[in-house]
C-alpha cells in the first residue's frame, strides 16, 4: 500500500513564526504535491515537483516555499506565517506516468494566531 | 468562473436511499475524472477512476462522464452510514495537474 505520512495532525503557531510542514512517502513516486483546503474552495495546488530539487509554482504559491533534498521527502515552509494561512494542508504523490492518481497523507491542520 | 464547479451540499439520506453526486466542468480538454472520498479528518482516498466518457460500476458505485455536456456523476446505491463522508471530483488532461471540485459532504442517517 502506498503511504503518505506528514509531520504533524494538529499545529499552532503565531503570526510571524516560521512553519515547516514535512512529508514523506515510501513508493518510489516522482511527483509530489502540496494543497491546502479551505471549506467551499476545495483543494488548491500550492507548489508541485516532479523530481529532487524541482519544483513549480501552482495556483496559490505567495507566503509558501517548499525544499524536495530527497525522492521521499517534500517539505513546505511558511516563512512568517499569517492568519490567512489557517488551513488543512495536505501532501500528495504520483507517478510520473500512468493514470495520474495522486495518494494522499491525513493532513496537517495548522492555525496560526 | 471555476473550472470545476460541484454543489458543497450537504446532502443527508436516509440509509439504503441512493445518493446522486456530481460536477460540471468548463475545460473540453479532461479526460481523465475521478471521484475522492474523504472522510473527517483524513486526506481524501481514489474512489472511482475513468477514461473518457461513458459509465463504470464498482459494487454499490456507478461513475459516469458524459464529455458532450461536461457533467459528471456519481451513485451510491444502498447507502450505508459508513459512506458519509467528503466527495470530491477531479479530472485532468493527461498531465500531472488535477482540478478539484470544492466536494460535497454526504451524511448517510441510520
Amino acid at each position: 500500500d502506498v503511504k503518505v505520512t506528514q509531520s504533524s495532525r494538529y499545529l499552532v503557531k503565531r503570526t510571524g513564526e516560521k512553519v515547516f510542514l514535512e512529508c514523506v512517502q515510501d513508493m518510489d513516486h516522482e511527483n509530489m504535491f502540496w494543497y491546502r483546503q479551505d471549506p467551499g474552495l476545495g483543494l488548491r495546488l500550492i507548489y508541485f515537483s516532479y523530481d529532487v530539487k524541482m519544483k513549480e509554482k501552482g495556483d496559490i504559491p505567495e507566503g509558501y516555499s517548499v525544499s524536495r533534498e530527497k525522492k521521499e521527502r517534500f517539505s513546505l515552509i511558511l516563512e512568517s506565517a499569517s492568519t490567512n494561512q489557517t488551513s488543512m494542508y495536505l501532501c500528495a504523490s504520483s507517478l510520473m506516468s500512468g493514470r495520474n492518481e495522486q495518494f494522499f497523507g491525513p493532513g496537517t491542520r495548522l492555525t496560526v494566531l | 468562473q471555476k473550472e470545476v464547479e460541484q454543489d458543497p451540499g450537504p446532502l443527508s439520506v436516509p440509509e439504503g436511499a441512493i445518493v446522486s453526486l456530481n460536477c460540471t466542468y468548463s475545460n473540453s480538454a479532461f479526460q481523465y475524472f475521478m471521484w475522492y472520498r474523504q472522510y473527517s479528518r483524513k486526506g481524501p482516498e481514489l474512489l472511482m477512476y475513468t477514461y473518457s466518457s461513458g459509465n463504470k460500476e464498482d459494487g454499490r458505485f456507478t461513475a459516469q462522464v458524459d464529455k458532450s455536456s461536461k457533467y459528471i456523476s456519481l451513485f451510491i446505491r444502498d447507502s450505508q452510514p459508513s459512506d458519509s463522508a467528503t466527495y470530491l471530483c477531479a479530472m485532468n488532461v493527461g498531465d500531472y495537474k488535477l482540478s478539484f471540485g470544492a466536494g460535497t459532504t454526504v451524511t448517510v442517517r441510520a
